[in-house]
């Protein structure tokens, strides 16, 4: 089953504009992580963030985690037309195994 | 570096045939080795996760098995192809425990079952 819900299911924006994709999630994490996919290629992993941290950024991207409320949210400034693909978060599942549960993704086109 | 390499990249194969896709890391010893589906347009469904050579764990029921003959192969197969098990097959390594590290993920594997 999946772990994680990514809203919105699709988002089109403008280059240069801030993209914002958010992740809930069931149970207690250790670490979520988002990663990124092109079309028809294997998944790239970008950041990830422990449930101890509330924020977390890496060039363009900032994540953020409120275990309180079991979400996520990525934004990605300054938008490039390159950014388009689709975005996923993972989470560790049941604590203390090897697991990685995936959300249904965020599918963000860029427009130049 | 690590690098891992996973094929074909495109397969098409009829009902009832049977079905070997092979995946392999470089670079690193002991990796946890993942084999993930996915459905067009779709999340990932975790299929089968190994912590180590001969150890096999499966996440759903259904007409796949893996296997784990060495430390950095990992292969996933079938007897006999159903028109459900078409779709975007990827397989990932890691090391440590699940959501500690990364996952790496090979290209995948586009297969369609006609």
């Amino acid at each position: 089953s999946q772990q994680g819900e990514e809203d919105p299911q699709a988002l089109s924006i403008q280059e240069g504009e801030n993209a914002t994709m958010n992740c809930s999630y069931k149970t207690s994490i250790n670490n979520l992580q988002w990663y990124r996919q092109n079309s028809g290629r294997g998944l790239v992993h970008l950041i990830l963030i422990r449930s101890n941290e509330r924020e977390k950024h890496s060039g363009r991207l900032r994540v953020t985690l409120d275990t309180s409320k079991k979400s996520s949210s990525l934004l990605i400034t300054a938008s490039r037309a390159a950014d388009t693909a689709s975005y996923f978060c993972a989470t560790d599942g049941d604590s203390g195994t090897y697991k990685y549960i995936f959300g249904t993704g965020t599918r963000l086109k860029v427009l130049a | 570096s690590q690098t891992i390499h996973q094929w074909p990249a495109t397969l098409v194969q009829p009902v009832g045939s049977p079905l070997s896709l092979e995946c392999t890391v470089e670079g690193t010893s002991n990796p946890n080795l993942y084999w993930y589906r996915q459905a067009a347009g779709r999340g990932l469904q975790l299929l089968f996760y190994s912590v180590g050579i001969g150890q096999i764990s499966s996440e759903v029921p259904q007409n796949l098995s893996a296997s784990r003959p060495q430390d950095r192969q990992f292969i996933l197969s079938s007897k006999k192809l159903l028109l459900s098990d078409s779709g975007f097959y990827l397989c990932a390594w890691s090391m440590g425990l699940g959501g500690n590290s990364p996952l790496h993920f090979g290209n995948g594997t586009r297969l369609t079952v006609t």
